[in-house]
């Protein structure tokens, strides 16, 4: 079964760091895209940038250029996103999601509530 | 960026009835290459978004037939032949046409 599993919910304080992870299986992680997308509480989806596992190459949107690093790591079929100094602002649900046919594979999600 | 509007932004549909989603977007997504890189997605209640159409007006795997889409260059609609309780959610369009790639508001669908 072809699947996305990420890490769970966080709760951390306004400044700190975190990385979260998005775990491919079922398919060959190296070939396809994964892409990050973004949901506020009670908003819509907002999408963030992707990273092709296979050689690391990103791309962001503008509106989260620097504040955001996608990486991913092949070796373990990973995918990460990680903030280095979080704000409130950063509250949300964070998927990860394949790009095959299109956003084909979603993770359940990771809730991230950032609050001092 | 390619601005993705939905309209309506809820409707409330009594089972057994059509529904239709609207959504524009600011530049053609319609690629060199003959596709148009145009996707629906439905967000249930409490889970994660999930594919329904993929490029303009292909149906997903396992996605019943009721669902259909169809349009042009910008102008694209999402049809729900005959609604049932199970569609209830927030629909979304979203572009690949171009970086960054961008949804719609999304479109709250309730049953009457």
């Amino acid at each position: 079964e072809v699947q996305l599993v990420q890490s769970g919910v966080e709760v951390k304080k306004p400044g700190e760091s975190l990385k979260i992870s998005c775990q491919g299986s079922g398919y060959s992680f190296t070939t396809y895209w994964i892409a990050w997308v973004r949901q506020m509480p009670g908003g819509g989806l907002e999408w963030m940038g992707i990273i092709f596992p296979g050689d690391s190459t990103t791309k962001y949107s503008p509106s989260f250029q620097g504040q955001v690093t996608i990486s991913a790591d092949k070796s373990i079929n990973a995918a990460y996103l990680q903030w280095t100094s979080l704000k409130a602002s950063d509250s949300a649900t964070y998927y990860c999601a394949r790009y095959g046919r299109g956003m084909d594979v979603w993770g359940q999600g990771t809730a991230v509530n950032v609050s001092s | 960026d390619i601005v993705m509007t939905q309209t309506p932004l809820s409707l409330s549909v009594t089972p057994g009835q059509p529904a239709s989603i609207s959504c524009k977007s600011t530049e053609s997504l319609l690629h060199s290459d003959g596709r148009t890189y145009l996707y629906w997605f439905l967000q249930k209640p409490g889970q994660s978004p999930h594919l329904l159409i993929y490029e303009l007006s292909s149906r997903f795997p396992g996605v019943p037939e009721r669902f259909s889409a169809s349009g042009s260059e910008t102008d694209f609609t999402l049809r729900i032949s005959r609604v049932e309780a199970e569609d209830i959610g927030i629909y979304y369009c979203m572009q690949s046409r171009q970086l960054p790639y961008t949804f719609g508001q999304g479109t709250k669908l309730d049953i009457k």
